[in-house]
């Protein structure tokens, strides 16, 4: 019954590699959002998707490219992976003016 | 730039207190505040919304205000419990289009018993 889900949960990979992170809810949202948790603890925000429209798109290397294939899957690919690339990747969802519904978390290693 | 600050990265209080954490934000006119928690290894949860237009709000032992001429908001716990201990984020949002949720860096709360 869990509302967000990202797959997987952790995810080692080698500097250079291209890797995708999914994310599904299954709240009826409408709109989807990925942000990124450093080492800091610091949460911020990368992408949104309202009905598979892109609608906020941060400063974020084009190395990322998210993609909504229907309102309730936003996922996340990212190429060519660096170190800095390393931290936790959460996705979330709201519909309206209400609190965002998270999921657990993607927490991504680049060696 | 915006910035949005939480008083502390930690506080330490004792099992039946009240907890009070304070958020502060500069360059910004939110039009909502949200109070989310946040458990080791866990995403955020969310615990409450005020409006810019509402002073108070509460949620069982939970009461947020909202200062919107101080620039400011207090989460507190009421009769805290070591079930409370976690991070509380604090969060903004504006009522333009194509914005999201912006977070401030946390507070870590330890109860003790």
């Amino acid at each position: 019954d869990t509302a967000v889900s990202q797959t997987p949960k952790y995810l080692v990979t080698q500097m250079g590699n291209d890797k995708s992170i999914k994310c599904e809810q299954n709240l009826g949202h409408d709109t989807m959002y990925w942000y990124k948790q450093d080492s800091k603890k610091f949460l911020k925000i990368m992408f949104s998707y309202n009905n598979k429209e892109l609608i906020i798109n941060e400063t974020v290397p084009n190395r990322f490219s998210p993609k909504s294939p229907d309102k309730a899957h936003l996922n996340l690919h990212i190429n060519s992976l660096e170190l800095g690339d390393s931290a936790v990747y959460f996705c979330a969802s709201r519909t309206g003016n209400y609190g965002y519904t998270f999921g657990s978390g993607t927490r991504l290693t680049v060696v | 730039s915006q910035k949005i600050e939480q008083n502390s990265e930690a506080l330490n209080i004792q099992e039946g207190k009240t907890a009070t954490l304070t958020c502060n934000y500069t360059n910004y006119s939110p039009a909502y505040l949200q109070w989310y928690r946040q458990d080791p290894g866990r995403g955020p949860v969310f615990l409450l919304l005020i409006r810019e237009n509402e002073k108070e709000k509460r949620k069982e032992r939970l009461k947020v205000t909202f200062d919107t001429t101080l620039k400011q908001s207090l989460f507190h716990i009421t009769a805290s419990q070591p079930a409370d201990s976690a991070t509380y984020l604090c969060a903004l949002e504006s009522n333009q289009a194509g914005t999201a949720l912006i977070f401030g860096k946390g507070t870590t709360l330890s109860v003790s018993s």
